[in-house]
Order: C-alpha cells, then structure tokens, then sequence
C-alpha cells in the first residue's frame, strides 16, 4: 500500500543547532515533494518544493534533499530558533499529477 | 491581499441537517482543493477541482459534495452530516496542481453531535 511517513514523535532541539526532519514514502513515484509548516490551529503554509530530478534545494536557513532511490526526503533547518517550533509537513505530488498527498507532519520544538 | 477564504470558522451542528461551507479565493487559480486533518491521520484531501465544472474525488470523498460553477468559488457541502464528520477542514488553491505553493484557507472546525 501507499505510505508516507514522518517521525509522529516531537523533535526537540536546542536554540542554534540544526534541525532535520524525515519524510520517507513507499509505492509512490512523485513527480515533486513540497514542505510546507503548520501552527496550531491554522493552514499550511507552503516553504519549499523539489522536484524528482533535484537532489537539493535551499531557501535561506532551510535545505531540502530528495533520494529517489532512497525515497527519502530531508529536511533541514540551520541556526534554528524558538520561531520556528511548529508542525512540518511533507507532500507528494500524486494521482497522475492532479493530487497533494500529505504526511502526518512532524512536531517541532526549539528550545532557548 | 491574495488570500484564500473559509466560511464560518467555527460551525457546531446536529446529525443529518445539511450544511455548506463556503471556500473562495481571489488569485485566479483553477486548482481549488479540499481537506480534512485529524490527530495522527493528518491532512486528507476530500475533493479537488482542476478549473470551473471539473472536479474530482480525493481520498475520502464518502458524504460530501462539491461544485466549481464560478473560478473563485468552491463549496463543500454535507448533504447529511455525522458525527465522523467532525474534523478541521482546510481549503486550498494554486494556479495548477503542478505549481509550486497551495495556498490555504484559515481552516474551518466542524463538530457534528
């Protein structure tokens, strides 16, 4: 069956270290993943797309890599900071090409 | 502002006595897309809309309705609610299904006794 995976368990962190979140899928072939962050109680908010033929992307202190082979994708965020304790999600571009598929997201917490 | 809108935010209602929740977005997008987010189930998409009359069943389609009769307006309708309709529903638009950024509504909090 089709899977998409993220650690349910909170990540917690201190103030400057390097976040890395983990999205991994099974019996997709997604054509790109996105990230996008969440805040209680409010809508996604997209952050950064990849595509199948991209191993890397950056935006500023975030860093998204995609194996394909793996099925993997990380996500990273450099000098992190209580602002950006929240809920990330993945999505895979899915259904022929028509459909978001998300994952369950993975909490957040940065600690001073 | 480019925004994507929900109506109401909050709705408490009672089994079987329908109701709408209204979706518009004001950025021309022909993508408009529905989902529902429940603990540990996450973000499921009920229906989703390539451009005006087309739709399409997501993943959990059992007991709604949709209909893209204008670009900026995209309804959800529970023809008749139950309470395993209670959940936080989100609507979301981009210019294609292909681009790069959904933009999301506000969400709506649904609780059906």
């Amino acid at each position: 069956s089709q899977k998409i995976e993220q650690n349910s368990e909170a990540l917690n962190i201190q103030e400057g270290k390097t976040a890395t979140l983990t999205c991994n899928y099974t019996n997709y072939s997604p054509a790109y993943l996105q990230w996008y962050r969440q805040d209680p109680g409010r809508g996604p908010v997209f952050l950064l797309l990849i595509r199948e033929n991209e191993k890397e992307k950056r935006k500023e202190r975030l860093k998204v890599t995609f194996d394909t082979t793996l099925k993997q994708s990380l996500f990273h965020i450099t000098a992190s900071q209580p602002a950006d304790s929240a809920t990330y999600l993945c999505a895979l571009l899915t259904g022929g090409g028509n459909k978001l598929t998300f994952g369950t997201g993975t909490q957040l917490k940065v600690e001073l | 502002e480019a925004q994507v809108t929900q109506n109401p935010r909050y709705l408490i209602t009672v089994t079987g006595k329908k109701l709408t929740v209204t979706c518009s977005q004001n950025m021309n997008h022909e993508y408009m897309s529905w989902y529902r987010q429940d603990p540990g189930l996450g973000l499921r998409q009920i229906y989703y809309s390539m451009n005006v009359e087309v739709t399409d069943k997501g993943d959990v389609p059992e007991g709604y309705k949709v209909s893209r009769k204008e670009k900026r307006n995209f309804p959800l309708i529970l023809e008749s609610p139950s309470p395993n309709q209670t959940s936080l529903y989100f609507c979301a638009s981009s210019p294609t299904a292909r681009t790069d950024t959904q933009y999301f509504g506000p969400g709506t909090r649904l609780t059906v006794l």
